[in-house]
């Protein structure tokens, strides 16, 4: 089982610039969640889908953040413009919709300079 | 502001010992899950307990959840090394239109000595 995928593992960019994450749930999921982490703020739920609808997404820092879940294989987070502060690890996660557990990817590693 | 919030922050301990951390959440939940994360890594899922049970066991894991108090427990016998990662409980609050939705505490970061 090849668990949820994230790409890049890691992302260098300019401040202003957009940045594009993406995340393949694992097959047969039909909830998808997109948190970031950083030290101060911990762990935080930016949006999540359900069969690939957005269901919450009150953690949304701001209008230059926006997802998409185009099909239950596919996701994207995208930040534009980008800011320092947007500097963080992102994770995806999915689960089943019944299921409590939720899979964790293995983290996008944003540092926008 | 944070549901969970886990006691201590850190910890520290010579393996062969027990590790303790505590977690305490605000609302009623439906369940309480703990995942770890090791340095780096994606968290992964640990142990779920729901909110009509009172203790858990999985392995050298056991969790204890106190819902008049708003608090649950886990427990690491025996640790190892390789338990060194730190450990985050959320819960899934009742009650919401947001099924499945979970609020992480900030999490305990417990180190094993060899």
């Amino acid at each position: 089982d090849a668990g949820v995928i994230q790409s890049p593992r890691h992302e260098v960019t300019e401040m202003g610039q957009e940045v594009t994450l993406r995340c393949k749930p694992i097959s047969g999921h039909n909830s998808l969640f997109w948190y970031r982490q950083t030290m101060m703020r911990g762990l935080e739920l930016l949006i999540y889908f359900n069969n690939n609808v957005p269901i919450d997404d009150s953690g949304m820092p701001e209008d230059r953040f926006s997802a998409k879940m185009p099909n239950a294989s596919f996701s994207t987070l995208k930040i534009q413009p980008s800011e320092p502060r947007d500097s963080a690890v992102y994770f995806c996660a999915s689960s089943l919709l019944r299921d409590e557990t939720q899979y964790f990817g293995p983290g996008t590693r944003l540092l926008v300079l | 502001s944070q549901q969970g919030e886990e006691d201590p922050q850190a910890l520290s301990i010579q393996e062969g010992e027990n590790a303790t951390m505590n977690c305490s959440y605000k609302t009623s939940i439906n369940n309480l899950q703990w995942y770890r994360q090791n340095s780096g890594r994606g968290l992964v899922h640990l142990i779920l307990i729901r909110s009509n049970e009172r203790e858990k066991h999985s392995g050298r894991l056991r969790v204890t959840l106190d819902t008049s108090k708003k608090s649950s427990s886990l427990l690491i016998t025996a640790s190892r090394a390789a338990d060194t990662a730190s450990y985050f409980c959320a819960t899934d609050a009742a009650g919401g239109t947001s099924y499945g939705k979970l609020t992480f505490g900030q999490g305990t970061i417990l180190t094993v000595h060899p």
